[in-house]
């Protein structure tokens, strides 16, 4: 059973397209984390939220972190062909020691 | 942030010899280290974690004898393949935090086994 899941899976789209991906689970979590990966790369972190209900706005990238914080989002603002990348939330389910949980991950394409 | 260097980024063996992958925190000690495989497209499968000056502890399913994991220093965690098989040919990537949750990570091992 995945502990968190990413939807959508896939998504391609063109250049100054709005999208949202979602991170969703039924465990709750002390904080989650936004990485982005690039092809033969580790991932990079963007982004953590830590209080329900808490948004946090990166450049084009905006991050919510749900109120029962179980759940977060990533919304990206006209999207450019270098958001293209694997993105994955992650995080540590409350009492669950320090290994991080990653979710199901979410491939963004961005065409011109 | 804190910097963690893997190396090899990329190596092909031959079925059946054994492929060390180093994993370095540059800038920071690190008394725990995590060890993930990735498939293609897929997120990253925790495989183990490395503690420093003891055992490390595998996750289900992953086969201690196979995947050896010695972390001898605060800065260096190593994963051994052994015995590598064309199925074990996959990207393995190692993290390691500072204070928080947050997971800095090498830059990955592309292993392929012929």
């Amino acid at each position: 059973t995945q502990l968190l899941e990413q939807s959508p899976q896939f998504l391609s789209i063109q250049e100054g397209e709005n999208l949202t991906v979602y991170c969703n689970s039924s465990s709750v979590f002390s904080s989650l984390q936004w990485y982005r990966q690039e092809p033969g790369e580790g991932p990079v972190l963007l982004v953590t939220v830590v209080t329900g209900g808490e948004v946090k706005k990166l450049k084009r990238l905006t991050f919510q972190f749900g109120d029962a914080r179980k759940d977060s989002s990533l919304h990206i603002t006209a999207a450019q062909p270098g958001d293209t990348g694997l993105y994955l939330c992650a995080g540590v389910p409350t009492g669950g020691g320090n290994k991080l949980t990653f979710g199901t991950g979410t491939q963004l394409k961005v065409e011109l | 942030g804190a910097v963690v260097s893997q190396h090899p980024s990329r190596v092909i063996c031959k079925s059946g010899t054994s492929v060390k992958i180093e994993c370095r925190s540059l800038d920071f000690q690190a008394t725990t280290m995590f060890w993930y495989r990735q498939f293609p497209k897929q997120s990253l499968m925790l495989m183990a974690t490395s503690n420093e000056g003891s055992k490390a502890t595998y996750e289900q399913g992953v086969e201690k004898d196979k995947f050896l994991i010695n972390h001898a220093s605060l800065t260096l965690s190593t994963l051994t393949v052994t015995s590598a098989h064309p199925e074990d040919s996959s990207f393995y990537i190692c993290s390691a935090h500072l204070t928080g949750p947050e997971a800095f990570f090498g830059q990955g091992t592309r292993l392929t086994v012929v």
